[in-house]
């Protein structure tokens, strides 16, 4: 089966840095993968890791270790404007259409 | 920027008829697929689509589910008679051959009463 796991809800103050950790067991590994999700809006990219290690990008950066089966987004300065869903997906095969399995999300609150 | 577009933003429907939503994929993408999220839920795959056949499908993409591609830009999907949990929102999405990204449009929300 397909077991993707992230905290419900956080919670963090505007400016402060946070961490959203995702933890995975699948059946297959090529690509993890993180969107941002606005209420009543459709998920967009944020970041792919599939080798192990950090990548950056902006305030946005994304970790992968294969071996421990986890990631977590970090987001730094943080905004009102992010407070939204972040999904932790991951790809299971190289194949080309292979779809993307979705954990349930991760619905951050920022509060001034 | 090229995006995903979906129509209609919102269908409401009666039990035990037949929908049809439709999306148009960015122009040079060759993946598409069909998500489904039911509200306060995860966001679940229903049906990939290459080269004008399916790919691959999941449970939920039962006989009453359908895809096409009409013609060189529309995507659709197609439930033959519709329950109440088809209520969800829709998401169609597509990929290019370059980048592992998938794109995700707007969404359809289906309400089935």
């Amino acid at each position: 089966g397909q077991n993707i796991d992230q905290p419900t809800e956080m919670t963090a103050t505007e400016g402060a840095i946070v961490q959203i950790n995702c933890t995975y067991q699948t059946s297959g590994f090529n690509g993890l993968f993180w969107y941002q999700q606005h209420a009543g809006e459709a998920p967009t990219f944020l970041s792919y890791n599939v080798l192990d290690g950090l990548e950056e990008k902006g305030r946005f950066s994304s970790f992968l270790s294969r071996s421990k089966g986890y990631s977590y987004l970090l987001l730094k300065e943080l905004q009102m404007k992010d407070s939204a869903s972040y999904l932790c997906a991951v790809r299971r095969t190289s194949s080309g259409n292979t779809p993307l399995v979705f954990g349930k999300g991760t619905r951050l609150s920022v509060i001034a | 920027e090229p995006e995903v577009t979906q129509t209609p933003s919102h269908q409401v429907t009666q039990m035990g008829q037949e929908v049809i939503l439709r999306c148009v994929p960015i122009s040079n993408h060759l993946y598409f697929y069909w998500y489904r999220q039911i509200l306060g839920q995860k966001v679940e795959f229903l049906v990939s689509f290459y080269n004008n056949e399916i790919s691959e499908k999941s449970e939920i993409f039962d006989d009453q589910f359908s895809v096409e591609r009409p013609d060189g830009s529309n995507f659709t999907l197609k439930i033959r008679s519709t329950k109440l949990e088809d209520s969800a929102m829709y998401f169609c999405a597509s990929r290019s051959t370059y980048s592992h990204e998938q794109f995700f449009g707007p969404g359809t929300r289906l309400t089935v009463l």
